[in-house]
């Protein structure tokens, strides 16, 4: 079945804190994709990233950086060096290539980054 | 500019009305979604589209209604059958495999 999993609902830091935001995800197809969006109090989603299943390789932007595992089927998000424009709801989510592109999305984090 | 349009922002229903929210893309997207946003929630999928004439039903479908007669367009409509209609609805529009480009979103209220 497929699922997204977002452990943490919400989480606190002071400006310049670094923090890890936490995806677990679940599938049975081979091919699939992920992404990360962020959603600010406007309400409008932004994509951030996009990782597909056969690409392990860890990326870096700027102050975010993503650690997909396959052994773990983790694709977590570090925002290093915190600031309070990073405050929002940040959404993990998961296409399968076999599911006809269905995407689903956890359940959000929401961050809180103090001044 | 290209982009994804929803209409109305806001919207007010009746007790055993249905009522229709609009989606419309110009990005010459395939594939069309309609998701459902509640208060400190994710995002829950109620019906998608990848081509024309055919779509498919998400997770919280019940009481939901689309059409895909055009590659531009993907309304649903929130039929009298959904008990606990309140919630922002998020319609999105991909090419498959890609990332989503959201709408502003529309916020259904009961009168």
């Amino acid at each position: 079945a497929q699922k997204v999993t977002q452990a943490q609902t919400e989480i606190s830091v002071v400006e310049k804190e670094d923090v890890t935001l936490d995806c677990v995800y679940e599938t049975r197809d081979t091919t699939y994709y992920l992404f990360w969006y962020k959603q600010p109090p406007s309400g409008e989603l932004v994509f951030l990233i996009r990782r597909n299943s056969f690409d392990e390789q860890n990326e870096i932007s700027g102050r975010y950086s993503w650690n997909f595992q396959k052994s773990t089927s983790s694709f977590n998000f570090t925002i290093t060096a915190s600031q309070v424009v990073d405050s929002a709801v940040y959404f993990c989510a998961l296409s399968e290539a076999g599911g006809g592109f269905k995407t689903i999305f956890g359940a959000g984090t929401r961050l809180f980054v103090k001044a | 500019d290209g982009g994804i349009t929803q209409s109305p922002k806001y919207l007010f229903r009746k007790e055993g009305q249905n009522v229709t929210l609009s989606c419309e893309q110009n990005l010459n997207h395939d594939a069309m979604y309609w998701y459902r946003q509640d208060p400190g929630q994710g995002l829950r999928l109620i019906y998608y589209s990848q081509i024309v004439n055919d779509f498919q039903k998400g997770d919280i479908a019940e009481g939901y209604s689309v059409s895909r007669e055009k590659k531009e367009s993907f309304p649903l409509t929130v039929t009298s059958a959904q008990k606990n209609p309140t919630a922002f609805y998020l319609c999105a529009s991909s090419f498959p495999s890609k990332p989503q480009h959201f709408g502003d979103g529309t916020r259904l209220s009961i009168l």
